[in-house]
């Protein structure tokens, strides 16, 4: 049974700072991976779309990698802004299917 | 990207009642999903909502509890039948557009005394 893992579950840094999130697969057969944003009390917000054919996704001042062999992705957010406050969760659609299986997800706060 | 709006955003329900949330999208899209989202957890697939047959449910997920109507490709209803405390929840539809890309709905937010 697929689980996906996102270390650390919380994070709190000060304004300015770079920093990277992590999601790993124990089945590292992942076809799609998704990252999300969740404000508290609210819907989830898609950031980033690494498809099949592709390694790596940028928008903005977020960066997202998948490493197909190891299962393991990652979110860079470059120059935290207290906006970036919220939890981020990574998602993964296995390899012939099309349902995508959560991560625990990473609470970030951002402090100004 | 896909529009979706969901309705209520929020219900407070005594327990033993049923509760429908519906799922509005602004184009027709094939896949329609629903999840739920215990407090401070992740989000747990209950059902895929299929258009013109029966809803797919997950495991630990059945049709009597969690009754899915698709009557056509951009709208659905989520019953959350003879609730207990144990459903309040948030409950969110999405939908997968070309190349699985999944977007979501605002949530509901179910309180059950």
């Amino acid at each position: 049974k697929q689980e996906v893992t996102q270390i650390p579950a919380a994070l709190s840094v000060p304004e300015g700072e770079n920093l990277v999130l992590n999601c790993s697969f124990t089945d590292s057969a992942i076809y799609n991976l998704q990252w999300f944003r969740q404000d508290p009390g609210k819907g989830l917000t898609s950031l980033l779309l690494i498809q099949s054919s592709q390694r790596e996704q940028t928008s903005g001042r977020l960066n997202a990698s998948l490493d197909k062999s190891s299962g393991r992705s990652t979110l860079y957010i470059a120059a935290s802004q207290p906006g970036d406050s919220a939890t981020y969760l990574c998602a993964g659609c296995p390899a012939g299917t099309y349902k995508y299986i959560f991560g625990t997800g990473t609470r970030l706060k951002v402090l100004a | 990207s896909a529009v979706i709006s969901q309705k209520p955003s929020r219900d407070i329900c005594q327990r033993g009642t049923s509760l429908t949330i519906q799922c509005q999208v602004d184009s027709q899209v094939t896949m329609m999903f629903w999840y739920r989202q215990q407090p401070g957890q992740s989000l747990t697939l209950i059902a895929t909502a299929n258009q013109g047959s029966e809803a797919t449910y997950e495991s630990g997920f059945v049709i009597d509890k969690f009754p899915i109507s698709r009557p056509n490709l951009t709208f659905s209803t989520l019953t959350v039948s003879n609730m207990s405390p144990e459903d309040s929840s948030i409950y969110l539809c999405s939908v997968g557009l070309s190349v699985h890309e999944q977007f979501f709905g605002p949530g509901t937010r179910l309180t059950v005394l």
